[in-house]
């Protein structure tokens, strides 16, 4: 199975921050890698898939980037609504895996 | 508007069975491979076992394969999950999702969720 590492595993940020979080595969995944944002009380929402295109709906303020196996997420000026838990997934093969997750919250 | 539904979810013992549904509404459900994903409590989220859109295609994550099926109904717009030999492992938030592919394709990307149903598998 594909092992998918997140980092940082928490993150303290205020309204208005540049945030990063990255996501490393155990193997190479091209480009299959997607991320989602989950509230509490709430189903995952996907925001970016294949690396880097942006979910229809999702603000621009959300970006990815990466291939082979490292992969970034940036919210490039954090808004109130943004404050989640956010995860990674590889959907190169199955099993399907998502990081551990990175939870964001207000400084 | 595309909207799945979750059903079947409640306190089992292990051991037992129960069989979760879930409702498509919105969209053309025989046309998206559908998948399961569960979360449990406190934790990250597991992806569980998808089916193809014509139901000729099925694959499972390890620790379930041989007592989860998955399955689905096209007539009813249904998807299902009949889980055997329950375990407290199991014990999780049971979320169905779409592919965002469509067709015959996969992208295993999950663009619609339903809202969840809780399985506590409890002695």
């Amino acid at each position: 199975d594909i092992q998918m590492t997140q980092s940082p595993a928490s993150l303290s940020a205020s309204v208005g921050d540049r945030v990063t979080i990255t996501c490393r595969a155990s193997q190479t995944i091209s480009r299959y890698l997607n991320w989602y944002q989950q509230k509490p009380g709430r189903a995952p929402k996907v925001l970016v898939y294949v690396a880097s295109t942006l979910q229809g709906g999702v603000p621009s303020r959300f970006s990815g980037s990466g291939s082979g196996a490292d992969f970034t997420l940036t919210i490039s000026s954090l808004q109130p609504e943004d404050f989640a838990t956010y995860y990674c997934q590889q959907s190169y093969s199955a099993p399907y895996t998502f990081g551990q997750g990175t939870k964001l919250d207000i400084k | 508007q595309e909207q799945l539904v979750e059903s079947g979810g409640g306190v089992v013992q292990p051991g037992r069975s129960l069989r979760l549904s879930c409702a498509a509404s919105g969209f053309t459900f025989s046309s998206y491979a559908m998948h399961w994903v569960r979360q449990a409590p406190g934790k990250g989220v597991e992806w569980v076992a998808v089916i193809s859109y014509d139901g000729s295609y099925k694959n499972y994550v390890d620790s379930v394969r041989g007592r989860f099926t998955v399955s689905r109904d096209t007539s009813k717009n249904a998807l299902y999950l009949q889980m055997n030999s329950l375990r407290t492992e199991d014990t999780a938030v049971y979320y169905c999702a779409r592919d965002q592919a469509g067709g015959s394709g996969y992208l295993s990307v999950f663009d619609i969720w339903g809202q969840g149903t809780m399985i506590t598998v409890s002695s």
